[in-house]
């Protein structure tokens, strides 16, 4: 069964610097996708960034860019200059490319630090 | 609208009601899913629709859970005879393909005195 795994349930940083969030994976194919969303307090869970498995080049948009390592089943998030209105709870997220269920971590919980 | 519309945002009912949470999706979104998300925890997989398909409800905790969804579109979860551990944000997300990202609503949250 695939799983995924956050460990950090809380991470704090400070406003305008550098943070990494952890997700691993476990899973026997070789073809899948990786997501991760995030979740304000309004609740609505949000697409940060995405990421297929079969490309090597890790995905970036604007602020958010992924280490994916896949060899090591990692999946990484890091936020360049942090801002108040990134403070969230992140999700991890994993689907196989064929099939209909999302595989989701269980968060964590971000905090930024003015 | 543009987007995910759940309803209501907010339902407090008591112990051994029967529930009813609605989910419209974006037009067009052929993929739902529902899912349940306890204080703190992660989301958990409850049942998902794709077309005219038979639905996958392979989530569901038990019989007293169900959900339809009407003409390809609009998707209602039931809960039978609420228990306290139902208590819980139920979300609903839709989808245009079923290998596509997933579009969420805002959820409902239940409260089961």
């Amino acid at each position: 069964a695939q799983t995924v795994t956050q460990s950090q349930p809380e991470m704090s940083v400070q406003e305008a610097e550098t943070v990494t969030l952890s997700c691993t994976y476990d899973t026997s194919e070789s073809d899948y996708y990786l997501f991760w969303y995030k979740q304000p307090p309004s609740r609505q869970m949000i697409l940060v960034i995405r990421q297929e498995a079969y490309k090597q080049q890790n995905a970036t948009e604007n602020r958010f860019s992924v280490n994916f390592q896949k060899a090591a089943k990692s999946f990484s998030l890091k936020i360049s200059d942090s801002q108040l209105g990134d403070a969230a709870m992140y999700f991890c997220a994993y689907r196989r490319n064929t099939g209909n269920q999302f595989y989701f971590g269980t968060g964590t919980s971000l905090t930024v630090i003015p | 609208g543009a987007g995910v519309s759940q309803s209501p945002s907010n339902k407090v009912t008591e112990k051994g009601k029967d529930v009813e949470l609605r989910c419209d999706p974006i037009s067009g979104h052929t993929a739902l899913y529902w899912y349940r998300q306890s204080l703190g925890q992660g989301l958990e997989f409850l049942i998902y629709f794709q077309g005219n398909s038979a639905p996958d409800k392979s989530g569901l905790p038990s019989d007293r859970f169900s959900a339809e969804r009407t003409g390809g579109s609009v998707s209602t979860l039931t809960i039978q005879r609420t228990q306290q551990e139902d208590s819980a944000v139920y979300l609903c997300a839709s989808s245009l393909y079923s290998s596509g990202e997933l579009f969420f609503g805002e959820g409902s949250r239940l409260t089961v005195l």
